[in-house]
């Protein structure tokens, strides 16, 4: 069975701050990695993922995330924090172990608050 | 709007009654996903379609919970004899292949008083 842990429920950072939400997965077979944010009354928007290739990736917003295989680790990260980034972020995974699911398996989420 | 739409957005429902949710996915999309989200949590994945075959089911998803994609377009979540325990939101979601990212729409949130 595949997890995700998001050991933060609440993160806050100053804003102009760099920002790390931390997210830890468990999969048998290879990794997809994914960041979704979660604005109120509004859908899941995606942020970036990782499938293959560079461990450094860079999505929407100015977010990046890096994966890390020994420590099974994919943390959100932004140099510079703004008071738009604050909102509920989710770290998603998948596993390509070849017939197994298909659908994300999410974290609990990790409320992201910028204070001005 | 070219996104996913759910419909319909709020469902107030007694328990007992059953409840029908419907799911736009983006045309292209051929994979079409539920999930549930309840207050605190990440959304929990319910069931998948590849077209209009239901390819994977969660044990989540117990007897009273059916979803249909008949021609493999939109997509039903029903919900029958509804408990207070399956007040939440229901979010779909579509993409277009394996393993890439999915889209999702706004939810339908469902309340059983």
């Amino acid at each position: 069975a595949q997890s995700v842990a998001q050991p933060e429920d609440q993160v806050n950072v100053a804003e102009g701050n760099p920002l790390t939400v931390k997210c830890t997965y468990s999969v048998s077979g290879n990794p997809y990695l994914f960041w979704y944010v979660q604005y109120p009354n509004r859908g899941l928007q995606f942020l970036l993922k990782y499938i293959t290739g560079d461990n450094l990736v860079k999505g929407s917003y100015g977010f990046e995330a890096e994966f890390n295989k020994s420590q099974t680790s994919f943390h959100l990260k932004k140099p510079s924090a703004l008071v738009s980034d604050s909102a509920l972020y989710f770290c998603a995974v998948s596993s390509y172990s070849g017939g197994g699911a298909d659908g994300l398996t999410f974290g609990k989420g990790t409320h992201l608050i910028i204070q001005p | 709007d070219t996104g996913v739409s759910q419909d319909p957005r709020h469902k107030i429902t007694k328990r007992g009654q059953n409840v029908t949710f419907r799911c736009d996915p983006i045309s292209e999309h051929n994979r079409l996903y539920w999930y549930r989200q309840t207050l605190g949590q990440g959304p929990e994945f319910l069931t998948y379609f590849q077209n209009e075959a239901q390819l994977e089911k969660s044990r989540l998803l117990s007897d009273r919970f059916s979803a249909e994609r008949p021609k493999g377009s939109f997509s039903t979540l029903e919900i029958q004899r509804t408990e207070q325990g399956d007040s939440a939101m229901y979010l779909c979601a579509s993409s277009t292949r394996s393993y890439t990212e999915a889209f999702f729409g706004q939810g339908t949130r469902l309340t059983v008083v």
